[in-house]
């Protein structure tokens, strides 16, 4: 099993305030996604990251993938309200086998 | 297009009974998955099929866990005897050969009394 811890577990801010949540391994992926999961639903993609030190952003929310492939970090700028959720991050390694992340639990307080 | 389905969406059982979950995924992807998510962790991957074969069930208690996916398209995963520690979300998940984005049906609750 290929362990991707994320930090912290649980994240409890005020709207308006910027957060950031990080996705480790000790193994190299040749992809990464993160996904946003609200209650009583399945994951819904939010974004697939390939080449190590890319960095996309997707409005408010940024990510980013490390150099070597092993970690990757989700930055939100101005939390909404509308942001709170479980976030997972989810690795496919070169055997094309995927592991999904222990979770970031958010709640943006309004 | 239609999303992927799931029934039934809740189950209550006691230990050492039977249970069976179905998915239906979104038309023409070849690649569906079962995940097992306990409540607080991540979800974690039982059996990925492509088309009606097996690609990675490493992690599938095949002691009491089975599934099948007759005909490359509907898919049904079965627990004979649950214990209580397969108190679950099930998860399903298609994704077709183009891309490795994987869409997720709304899950099954297991609950093992």
């Amino acid at each position: 099993t290929q362990l991707l811890e994320q930090s912290p577990q649980f994240l409890s801010i005020q709207e308006g305030e910027n957060l950031t949540v990080y996705c480790n391994s000790s193994s190299v992926f040749s992809s990464l996604q993160w996904y946003r999961q609200e209650p009583g639903e399945g994951p819904v993609l939010l974004v697939t990251v390939v080449t190590g030190g890319e960095v996309k952003k997707l409005k408010r929310l940024t990510f980013q993938f490390g150099d070597a492939r092993k970690d990757s970090s989700l930055h939100i700028t101005a939390a909404q309200t509308g942001d709170t959720g479980l976030y997972l991050c989810a690795g496919r390694n070169t055997g094309n086998q995927f592991y999904f992340g222990t979770g970031t639990s958010l709640t943006v307080i309004p | 297009e239609a999303g992927v389905a799931q029934s039934p969406r809740y189950k209550i059982i006691e230990k050492r009974q039977s249970v069976a979950f179905w998915c239906n995924p979104i038309s023409g992807h070849a690649t569906l998955y079962w995940y097992q998510q306990i409540l607080g962790q991540g979800p974690k991957l039982l059996i990925q099929f492509q088309n009606n074969g097996v690609v990675d069930d490493s992690q599938l208690p095949k002691d009491r866990f089975s599934a099948e996916r007759l005909k490359g398209v509907d898919s049904t995963l079965k627990i004979q005897p649950a214990k209580l520690e397969d108190s679950a979300v099930y998860l399903c998940a298609s994704s077709s050969q183009l891309t490795d984005t994987q869409y997720f049906g709304p899950g099954t609750r297991l609950t093992v009394l």
